[in-house]
Formats: C-alpha cells, sequence, structure tokens
C-alpha cells in the first residue's frame, strides 16, 4: 500500500514557465511534508518542507502548498531553470501504522526544463 | 564541510551472500537512516540509528541489519543476499533524533548493490 504517490512519472516544462509537481498521501497521520531533489548519481538533497499546521510555505523560486483535506500537496517553482531538471521526491512524515515514525516517500517525478 | 560519505559506491555480490555497507554521517549529526531505492520504486526506509541505538526500522526481513559506532558512523549489514536485493542504498544523517523524522536528513550518494 503506497502512501505517497506521485502518479507523474515525468513533466517536461520550458525555461521561464511554472513547474507544478503533485503529490498525493493516504495516512492522515502525516503532520511534515518535504521535498528532495535528487540529481543522477547524487543523493537526495533537501529542497524545502512544510508542516501541517500551514498551507504554504515559501524559499525563493519553491513554494509548497498543502490541501489537507484533499491529502494533497505540490511544488511550484518559479521561474523553472535548466538547472532545476532532476528527480524529485515528495517525502512525509507521521505515525506510520507500524508502531512508529517513518519517513515515507513517493516514487519521484523526473522534471525536464527544457531550454 | 565534508557531506555524508559512503563506501563503496559500487558493489557486486551474488545470491547468498553477505554484505556490509558503510556509512560516514556529517560531522556533529547523531543520527542515521539508511534506505533503499531499489528500480522504480521510492526510497524505502530501512533503519534509524541515533546514539548507538537502532530507533526504528521499515518493514524489512531481519536479514537486514546493521549498527552505529561511537562515532556515529553506521554499518549495513545485508545477509543471504536474494535478487530483489538490486538497489541503491543510501544513507542519510541528521542533527538530531527527533520524533517525526522533521530533521532535514542529508543524503550521501549511494552504494549500489547489484545481486546477480
Amino acid at each position: 500500500d503506497q502512501q505517497v504517490k506521485q502518479n507523474s512519472p515525468s513533466l517536461s516544462v520550458q525555461e521561464g514557465r511554472i513547474s507544478i509537481l503533485n503529490c498525493d498521501y493516504t495516512n492522515s497521520m502525516f503532520d511534515y511534508f518535504l521535498w528532495y531533489k535528487k540529481y543522477p548519481a547524487e543523493g537526495p538533497t533537501f529542497l524545502i518542507s512544510i508542516s501541517s499546521i500551514k498551507d504554504k510555505n515559501e524559499d525563493g523560486r519553491f513554494t509548497v502548498f498543502l490541501n489537507k483535506s484533499a491529502k494533497h500537496l505540490s511544488l511550484h517553482i518559479v521561474p523553472s531553470q535548466p538547472g532545476d531538471s532532476a528527480v524529485y521526491f515528495c517525502a512525509a512524515s507521521g505515525y506510520s501504522g507500524a508502531g512508529s515514525y517513518q519517513l515515507t516517500f513517493g516514487k519521484g517525478t523526473k522534471l525536464s526544463v527544457i531550454p | 564541510e565534508a557531506g555524508v560519505t559512503q563506501s563503496p559506491t559500487h558493489l557486486i555480490k551474488t545470491r547468498g551472500q553477505q554484505v556490509t555497507l558503510r556509512c560516514s554521517p556529517i560531522s556533529g549529526h547523531t543520527s542515521v537512516y539508511w534506505y533503499q531505492q531499489a528500480l522504480g520504486l521510492g526510497l524505502q526506509f530501512l533503519l534509524w540509528y541515533d546514539e548507538g541505538e537502532e530507533r526504528n526500522r521499515g518493514n524489512f526481513p531481519p536479514r537486514f541489519s546493521g549498527r552505529q559506532f561511537p562515532n556515529y558512523s553506521s554499518e549495513l549489514n545485508v545477509n543471504a543476499l536474494e535478487l530483489e536485493d538490486s538497489a541503491l542504498y543510501l544513507c542519510a544523517s541528521s542533527l538530531a533524533a527527533a520524533g517525526g523524522f522533521t530533521d532535514t536528513q542529508y543524503f550521501g550518494p549511494g552504494t549500489r548493490l547489484t545481486v546477480l
């Protein structure tokens, strides 16, 4: 049972336009959400996070929106740059239902920003 | 400041063998996490160590084990390797073992394990 879902395996966006990456979750016990970016041959790097008490968090070109009622979050990148081309992982933290807290990742969305 | 380091970078083993992967956290970080990323899957949480103790483990069989040393470095051991253990194994570290995994985790480059 996949608790964090990124339904789009890939996304292509023109340079300068907005990139929107989506993530859905099923576990209502998740209370903290993170986005990680991963370049080939490197480990994921933390991008931005949001607590469940907020509905928006902004950091430069990156904004994460959280819709708790829909169990949905999205990452907006504006404007998109070729260097943003990477795989983006959505992650959620909270009680996992297995008796403990865990950080659960989605499968990732590969973003390609076309110059 | 040096990041999280992992060794080896690549490893090829045969089914039934045992493997040990190593991770050195960022200086000052006490928590170490292990993840498995198999082909087509997201990162799957394996193990979490803090201050030398195993704090949590994911839904993996007991043949996946590890330990954390006094210098906070960590080893991941996998016994009786199976073909489906072929994956990228990522180690991450964080400053503190806050509940809920809210501390930012810094990842190493990973070890690519291939089981033949």
